[in-house]
């Protein structure tokens, strides 16, 4: 049973950076593909990009482009999210999902980002 | 790349059948049948309900059901349960590496 587990909340001040971990269990990493989604308090879901860690490369909604990046460790089975010039409207919980191709399971716990002066 | 449309919410009694609708372009919902529909309950993580337009995943019951038909895509929740209150949300393939999600429907069991 894969398992996908996020790093705890963070405060960041508006120009700052985040990064967002997301471990993985029980499943070969390197066999998967992994996405990031957002959801801003009360709104919908938002697709920022994605990651095949095998191959290393990354994908990133248009919106996003320029300020995010997508990586993974194939040691640590790790991926991760970094958005950078952070404004208060980035302030939301942050998911990863495993990318089934066609689909995203399962989905990690979700990390809140809070971005205030 | 614009969000697909959801009704913002939808309810029904107990027992009844409830339908919501996910309406995107022949850029992702008409171009591709890699629909899928996930259920947020609150404070929590969103859950693979429906893949690949009609197909559920192990677990999920059959009283779920999913359709398309052009641009528009369907989740139906059939014999409704007090469990089954939650915001749903479809998404689509919108080529290119792309995602796009709808912007969700709050369903209320009366």
């Amino acid at each position: 049973q894969v398992q996908l587990v996020q790093s705890g909340a963070e405060v960041k001040k508006p120009g700052s950076s985040v990064k967002v971990s997301c471990k993985v269990s029980g499943g070969t990493f390197s066999r998967y593909a992994f996405t990031w989604v957002r959801q801003a308090p009360g709104q919908g879901l938002e697709w920022m990009g994605g990651i095949i860690p095998i191959f290393g490369t990354a994908k990133y909604a248009e919106k996003f482009q320029g300020r995010v990046t997508i990586t993974a460790d194939e040691s640590t089975s790790t991926t991760y999210m970094e958005l950078s010039s952070l404004k208060s409207e980035d302030t939301a919980v942050y998911y990863c999902a495993r990318d089934m191709t066609t689909w995203f399971d399962p989905w990690g716990q979700g990390t809140l980002v809070t971005v205030s002066s | 790349q614009s969000a697909l449309t959801q009704p913002p919410s939808a309810s029904g009694s107990p027992g009844q059948s409830v339908t919501i609708s996910c309406t995107g372009t022949s850029s992702d919902v008409g171009g591709y049948d890699y629909v899928s529909w996930y259920q947020q309950h609150p404070g929590k993580a969103p859950k693979l309900m429906i893949y690949e337009v009609t197909k559920r995943p192990s677990g999920v019951p059959d009283r779920f059901s999913a359709s398309k038909s052009g641009n528009t895509a369907s989740l139906t929740v059939s014999g409704l349960q007090a469990e089954d209150e939650a915001a749903y949300y479809c998404s689509s393939f919108a080529g290119s590496n792309n995602w796009v999600f709808g912007g969700g429907t709050k369903l209320t069991v009366l």
